[in-house]
């Protein structure tokens, strides 16, 4: 099956610093998504991308499908950022499961 | 809020028995996803019905079975439970079932086998 990797694992960013997310991803896709699993657990849907740049408000992911790889840009990281952010991909034709990475685990410190 | 309903939240059992997960997609939803995220396995796709038909399995044990009714919920049976059986249980839904559409959460079910 496709293989979804992402990095880094950890990252601690200080409140108001920017980060970036990547995924690398082994095969083509035509599912790409990046979600946000807060403190509580549950799973935000942050961006449906499987190519081309979205933004919203101060994230933006930009998808480069040709090279097999996701970035998840986090601007002016606030408290409420903190969580694990995963990509989650699903590969081209008919009815495919959708694989999750192992996440980024994130902590905006004040 | 994600539209996507499961219940219940919490779910404390004893090791052999049996449980049911539910779960009711967004409105205009068809298809339905189920995951299991445990601490050493990360979120692990189990299986995926769409319009009432079973159409991906994943690392789905024997012992766990799923369906999806004519109203669009759908069961996820556990039997026969063990420690390791214990975790988060999320099911997600989606337009089609092709991929081609994002997959919301609801908030999942925590099952803990004692």
């Amino acid at each position: 099956g496709i293989q979804v990797e992402q990095s880094p694992p950890d990252l601690i960013l200080q409140e108001g610093a920017n980060s970036t997310l990547r995924c690398n991803f082994s095969d083509s896709v035509n599912n790409l998504q990046w979600f946000h699993q807060n403190p509580w657990g549950q799973l935000i849907n942050l961006f449906y991308i499987p190519s081309g740049t979205k933004q919203n408000g101060r994230l933006s992911a930009t998808t480069v499908a040709t090279e097999r790889y996701s970035l998840l840009y986090i601007s002016s990281s606030q408290t409420t950022d903190s969580g694990v952010y995963f990509c989650a991909v699903g590969p081209f034709g008919g009815y495919q499961k959708v694989t999750f990475g192992t996440g980024t685990k994130l902590q905006v410190i004040p | 809020d994600s539209g996507v309903t499961q219940t219940p939240k919490h779910l404390i059992t004893a090791t052999g028995q049996r449980v049911t997960l539910r779960c009711s997609p967004r409105s205009g939803d068809l298809s339905v996803y189920w995951y299991q995220q445990s601490l050493d396995q990360g979120l692990q796709f189990l299986i995926q019905y769409y319009n009432g038909e079973e159409r991906a399995k994943g690392n789905i044990l024997e012992r766990f079975s799923a369906q999806q009714f004519p109203d669009l919920h759908s069961e996820l049976n556990l039997s026969s439970l063990e420690l390791g059986d214990s975790a988060l249980y999320f099911c997600a839904s989606a337009p089609g079932g092709t991929g081609y559409s994002p997959l919301h959460f609801g908030n999942g079910t925590r099952l803990t086998v004692t």
